[in-house]
């Protein structure tokens, strides 16, 4: 499991609120990545990291915002959470830049009333 | 961006029987394939990966094959179990430490 572990791993909230869900890693890896899974659209990228302070954009990410400031820490923000916004939300890291392979934590489901 | 489509969405097998999933890329530049199997609410967990300058690769029941010219990858499970229900996806990386995922697959292997 890579040693990723997220909080929490459930939750509902109300259209409007902030929401920020946590990655925890003891791995020491460098890059983490936040996806959404949502039916037919397969684990889309939200934001990625690929250091302490050094974040970047993925494919979904407006309405998010994501920080790191520990290596082992990645934290996700839903500044004002709607409805579309309810998915589940995986966090992942990357074991080695040599392997290139992505492990994924046990995932948040977020409801979004 | 890339670009990953991955066929069938749902796929149907009689225990014994194989599986093959099939998956296209547009980007020529990605050179890392894995696949991921999803049990029901589990974590997605990577079953098998491929790179660019490897035709074919085997791990017991499963292979995964690359065709770089088609830009297309598939997976094959060969006597298919129960236990081999279960949502696949594949992703394509253009070495960029970055994923980009097809729709996915469920697969149901009937007793």
């Amino acid at each position: 499991d890579a040693g990723i572990t997220q909080s929490p791993r459930h939750k509902v909230t109300e259209t409007g609120t902030p929401v920020t869900l946590r990655c925890h890693q003891t791995e020491n890896h460098r890059y983490m990545y936040w996806y959404r899974q949502d039916p037919g659209h397969g684990l889309r990228l939200i934001h990625y990291s690929y250091g302490v302070k050094d974040t970047d954009k993925g494919e979904v990410s407006d309405g998010y915002s994501v920080s790191r400031s520990k290596t082992e820490d990645f934290l996700l923000t839903l500044e004002s959470a709607t409805s579309s916004q309810t998915s589940v939300y995986f966090c992942a890291t990357l074991g080695t830049e040599y392997q290139e392979t992505q492990y994924f934590g046990p995932g948040t489901r977020l409801l979004v009333l | 961006g890339e670009n990953v489509e991955q066929h069938p969405s749902t796929l149907s097998v009689q225990e014994g029987d194989s599986a093959v999933i099939k998956c296209t890329y547009s980007d020529s530049a990605s050179n890392y394939f894995p696949w991921y199997k999803q049990e029901l609410g589990k974590r997605p967990q990577l079953i098998i990966d491929i790179r660019s300058n490897v035709g074919e690769k085997k791990d017991q029941r499963i292979a995964v094959t690359l065709n770089k010219t088609a830009k297309h990858f598939s997976l094959h499970i060969t006597e298919t179990q129960p236990e081999d229900s279960a949502v696949y996806f594949c992703a394509a990386d253009t070495n960029d430490y970055k994923l980009s995922f097809g729709a996915g697959t469920t697969v149901t292997v009937r007793a």
